[in-house]
């Protein structure tokens, strides 16, 4: 079975700075989808950004940078001039391309102080 | 343009009711996932409708069943509730067509209390 793991239960970064999230995952799959969904205290689940597991390419949106290493199983969000709306949980989660089930992590609290 | 719309927002029912939770999916798309949120963990997966079938299932006893409408919106039925049902539940909605990459957007959830 897919698993997800994000071993930071929480993270902390000042206004403007730079912070890296961490995310590993298991798979035995070739062929999968990787997202950082982000949830603010309103509740709602937003999509930061996806990665499909074919490109070498890093994804790239905004601010929000990932470094997906497949060999390794490792997929990082970088979040650059970090902002105090950027304060939320963020989910990792993995997804299998001939598959609709998302897998997330148990999240990382990540606090913005100005 | 309306995006996923969840009912209602937060609910209190007693151990061993019955309770309905209802979505209606983005503009445009024709697939629903229901996720249940425990408490400082990350949602799991119940299942998904299509064609108002249920196509695939995650680790969730038979006391969780749905039904998704001719309208692609769906409804989560949780029977003989446990405390331990108490969750947000989440549903998102994505579109199944041809060269879809059944990108999901989430709804803002029901918060289900089991007294």
């Amino acid at each position: 079975a897919q698993t997800v793991t994000q071993s930071q239960p929480e993270m902390s970064v000042q206004e403007a700075e730079t912070v890296t999230l961490s995310c590993t995952y298991d798979t035995s799959e070739s062929d999968y989808y990787l997202f950082w969904y982000k949830q603010p205290p309103s509740r709602q689940m937003i999509l930061v950004i996806r990665q499909e597991a074919y490109k070498q390419q890093n994804a790239t949106e905004n601010r929000f940078s990932v470094n997906f290493q497949k060999a390794a199983k490792s997929f990082s969000l970088k979040i650059s001039d970090s902002q105090l709306g950027d304060a939320a949980m963020y989910f990792c989660a993995y997804r299998r391309s001939s598959n609709y089930k998302l897998t997330f992590g148990k999240g990382t609290l990540l606090t913005v102080n100005p | 343009d309306a995006g996923v719309t969840q009912s209602p927002t937060h609910l209190i029912k007693t151990r061993g009711q019955q309770v309905t939770l209802r979505c209606s999916p983005k503009s445009g798309h024709d697939t629903v996932s229901w996720y249940q949120q425990a408490l400082g963990q990350g949602p799991q997966f119940i299942f998904q409708y299509y064609e108002e079938e249920e196509r695939q299932r995650g680790n969730f006893p038979d006391r969780f069943s749905g039904h998704q409408f001719p309208n692609y919106s769906s409804e989560l039925n949780v029977n003989a509730l446990l405390l331990g049902d108490s969750a947000l539940y989440l549903c998102a909605s994505s579109y199944r067509g041809t060269g879809s990459s059944y990108e999901q957007y989430f709804g803002p959830g029901t918060r289900l209390t089991v007294t």
